[in-house]
C-alpha cells in the first residue's frame, strides 16, 4: 500500500461547479498535510496547508481527519484557471521528507 | 513568480559532458532540497541540505554531485548522465529542516540528455 494514495483522476468538471478530492495516509504518525498544485510543465506550487480544525482560503477548504487518515480538498465555483494537477503531501514526525502522492488532475470545463 | 530561482531553465547535454544546475534563493531559508521529476509523477527526492550540510542523500548514483557553497545557494554538478536522467528536476527550499513547514519550489531546470 502506497503511503499516500490519491485519485488520480482525470476529474472533468464544468466551470462554476464544486468539486472535491480526497487522499489517504497510511501512517498514522504523520503530522503535517499539504495540498500543492502542479501545473502542466511548471513546478508545485503551495496551495494550502491543513490544519487539525479544517481551513478555509477563499473558494478553497482543507479538512484532515486523522480518525480515517484521510485529507479532502474542496473547490468552489471552479475557475478554468484551476485546471491543474493537485499533489497531497504529508510529512511524518521525525522525518523531513515530503511523502507526495501521485496527484488528481483536474480540467475545469467551460 | 517564484522566490526560488533556477538556472537554466532548459539543458541538452550528450552523456560525456560536465554542466551544473544552479538554484538560489534569498528567503532566509536554512534547508534546501534537489528533486527529480519525471513526466506524470510526482517529485522524487534527491538530497537535502539544512544550514549548508548534506542532511539526506536518497542513494542518488555518484553522476549527480550536490554542493552547498552558502546559505542561499544549491548547485547540482552533472557528469556522465544517462538517458534515463533526462526529467525535470526542481530546487526548493524551506526555513528549517522540518516536517512541519511547507517547501518552496524553483521552476525547475528540464534536462535532456542526448
Amino acid at each position: 500500500r502506497k503511503e499516500v494514495e490519491q485519485d488520480p483522476g482525470p476529474f472533468n468538471v464544468p466551470e462554476g461547479a464544486t468539486v472535491a478530492f480526497n487522499c489517504t495516509y497510511s501512517n498514522s504518525a504523520s503530522q503535517s498535510f499539504f495540498w500543492y498544485r502542479q501545473d502542466c510543465r511548471k513546478e508545485p506550487k503551495l496551495l494550502m496547508s491543513v490544519y487539525s480544525s479544517g481551513n478555509e482560503d477563499g473558494r478553497f477548504t482543507a479538512q484532515l481527519n486523522r480518525a480515517s487518515q484521510y485529507i479532502s480538498l474542496l473547490i468552489r465555483d471552479s475557475k478554468l484557471s484551476d485546471s491543474a494537477t493537485y499533489l497531497c503531501v504529508v510529512t511524518s514526525f521525525g522525518n523531513e521528507k515530503l511523502t507526495f502522492g501521485t496527484g488528481t488532475r483536474l480540467t475545469i470545463i467551460p | 513568480d517564484t522566490e526560488v530561482t533556477q538556472t537554466p531553465k532548459h539543458l541538452v547535454m550528450g552523456m560525456t559532458n560536465k554542466k551544473s544546475l544552479k538554484c538560489e534563493q534569498h528567503m532566509g531559508h536554512r534547508a534546501m532540497y534537489w528533486y527529480k521529476q519525471k513526466a506524470k509523477k510526482p517529485p522524487e527526492l534527491m538530497f537535502v541540505y539544512s544550514y549548508e550540510k548534506l542532511s539526506i542523500n536518497e542513494s542518488v548514483p555518484s553522476r549527480f554531485s550536490p554542493e552547498c557553497p552558502n546559505s542561499s545557494l544549491l548547485n547540482l554538478h552533472l557528469h556522465a548522465l544517462q538517458p534515463e536522467d533526462s526529467a525535470l528536476y526542481l530546487c526548493a527550499s524551506s526555513h528549517q529542516l522540518t516536517g512541519r513547514q511547507p517547501q518552496h519550489f524553483g521552476d525547475g531546470t528540464r534536462l535532456s540528455i542526448l
